[in-house]
């Protein structure tokens, strides 16, 4: 079965600082990896994914992750942290084929300090 | 495009009552996904419509909770009689392709049992 963890349920940051969420994930199959974030009260958005293309993933506001298989890992990264990087994020895996559904981690809070 | 729009937003009800969610998935896409966070866990998967058709209900909890998609549009998500523990929030999700490229999440309607 996939499985997906994320460490660190809250994660705090000062605003320039380097902001690194990490995921790691079980999968059985090549995996198609995603990460979202929800700002406060609005919905889930697509910041980027990786389905088996290049390694290494741009999404959008400056993050980007990196499929490291050896490490089972797709942590996410932003060079410097703003204000309003301020969220909650999900690292989330996808059985594939006939399978859409998405399996979430739990979840990581980040905080920006000013 | 429009996005996917779920209402209502809110929802407070009693214990035994019923209680309807709907989603409208953007338009075209065959896919609909619903999931569900409750407070302080994972987001979970409930089930996959592709079009009309239940293509996977593996995550749906028990027997009060009953999904349809007339028409291969709109969804709704009845859950009879509310428990306690079906407070959290319930998001919608749509995709064209199996969700590969990506899902597109409504905003969610949290629903409190009380």
């Amino acid at each position: 079965a996939q499985s997906v963890t994320q460490l660190g349920s809250h994660v705090s940051v000062s605003e320039g600082a380097l902001v690194l969420l990490r995921c790691n994930y079980s999968s059985s199959v090549p995996p198609y990896l995603f990460w979202y974030v929800q700002y406060p009260n609005q919905g889930l958005q697509l910041l980027l994914k990786y389905t088996s293309a290049a390694t290494l993933v741009k999404g959008i506001n400056g993050f980007e992750a990196e499929f490291k298989k050896s490490e089972t890992s797709f942590h996410l990264t932003k060079p410097s942290a703003h204000m309003s990087d301020a969220a909650e994020y999900f690292c989330a895996v996808s059985p594939g084929g006939s399978q859409g559904n998405l399996i979430f981690g739990k979840g990581t809070k980040l905080s920006v300090k000013p | 495009e429009a996005g996917v729009t779920q209402f209502p937003s809110h929802s407070v009800i009693e214990k035994g009552q019923t209680v309807t969610l709907r989603c409208d998935p953007i338009s075209g896409h065959d896919n609909l996904y619903w999931y569900r966070r409750v407070m302080g866990k994972e987001i979970k998967f409930l089930l996959h419509f592709v079009k009309e058709s239940k293509q996977d209900e593996s995550g749906m909890p028990n027997n009060r909770f009953l999904a349809e998609r007339t028409g291969g549009t709109y969804s709704t998500l009845k859950v009879q009689p509310a428990e306690l523990e079906d407070s959290g929030v319930y998001f919608c999700a749509s995709s064209q392709v199996l969700g590969l490229f990506g899902y597109t999440f409504g905003s969610g309607t949290r629903l409190t049992v009380v």
